[in-house]
């Protein structure tokens, strides 16, 4: 298997701009992970699926993040308008089952100016 | 609230010596744990985890994980150093019970590898 694929690996915008992440679970997993990794908060959950039901959303920052899974092998996390602040490298991570280990893609690292 | 505490942020060893890298949680349940490793640039390689069974969990690359109940911890070791093994290391947990299934991350530990 590819593994966790996630794309762009780096995006640079301007503030105000649109910014759409995309990642490709591992086949076969049915949950999957949208993380955040930065100086400030280290890595922190934003928002994950379980057979592409949003589950647990409480770490997406505002309304200016969405993330949709439209089928098993694709989702995007979505941030419109982008700011300064939303720099910071996004994981994708997916997984099997609960409890189990979570693999995740290399990440975006996404820089706003 | 759930808490996963690596106290050492930043540890140096020379190259074939031991390893020993802390990591305490704080959760009422029996969380399940992981150790993560990220290389620069990288995304994160699950080195270990511990669900339930023999506390000493053996992981890749020669690490291995002892839990501790009575401590809540979780401790990453190794007992020869290479310098590839420099990188950031991550202490993880899920509750096992709960159904919440992300993970909550310590806030790493970074390791130097001195020749």
């Amino acid at each position: 298997d590819a593994g966790v694929i996630q794309s762009p690996r780096h995006e640079v915008t301007e503030m105000g701009q649109e910014v759409t992440l995309r990642c490709k679970p591992i086949s076969g997993h049915n949950s999957l992970f949208w993380y955040r990794q930065t100086m400030m908060r280290g890595l922190e959950l934003l928002i994950y699926f379980n057979n592409n039901v949003p589950i647990d959303d409480s770490g997406m920052p505002e309304d200016r993040f969405s993330a949709k899974m439209p089928n098993a092998s694709f989702s995007t996390l979505k941030i419109q308008p982008s700011e300064p602040r939303d720099s910071a490298v996004y994981f994708c991570a997916s997984s099997q089952s609960r409890g189990d280990e979570q693999y995740f893609g290399p990440g975006t690292r996404l820089t706003v100016t | 609230a759930q808490s996963v505490t690596q106290p050492d942020i930043h540890i140096t060893v020379s190259e074939g010596a031991s390893l020993e890298l802390r990591c305490n949680y704080s959760y009422g349940a029996t969380p399940y744990l992981f150790w993560y490793v990220q290389s620069p640039g990288q995304g994160l390689q699950l080195l270990l985890k511990y669900f339930s069974g023999d506390t000493l969990v053996q992981g890749i690359k020669g690490f291995e994980a002892e839990f501790k109940r009575s401590q809540s911890s979780f401790n990453l070791r190794k007992p020869s150093v290479h310098w590839s093994d420099a990188a950031e290391y991550f202490c993880a947990v899920v509750l096992g019970d709960t159904g919440r299934r992300a993970l909550t991350f310590g806030s790493g530990t970074r390791l130097q590898v001195q020749p």
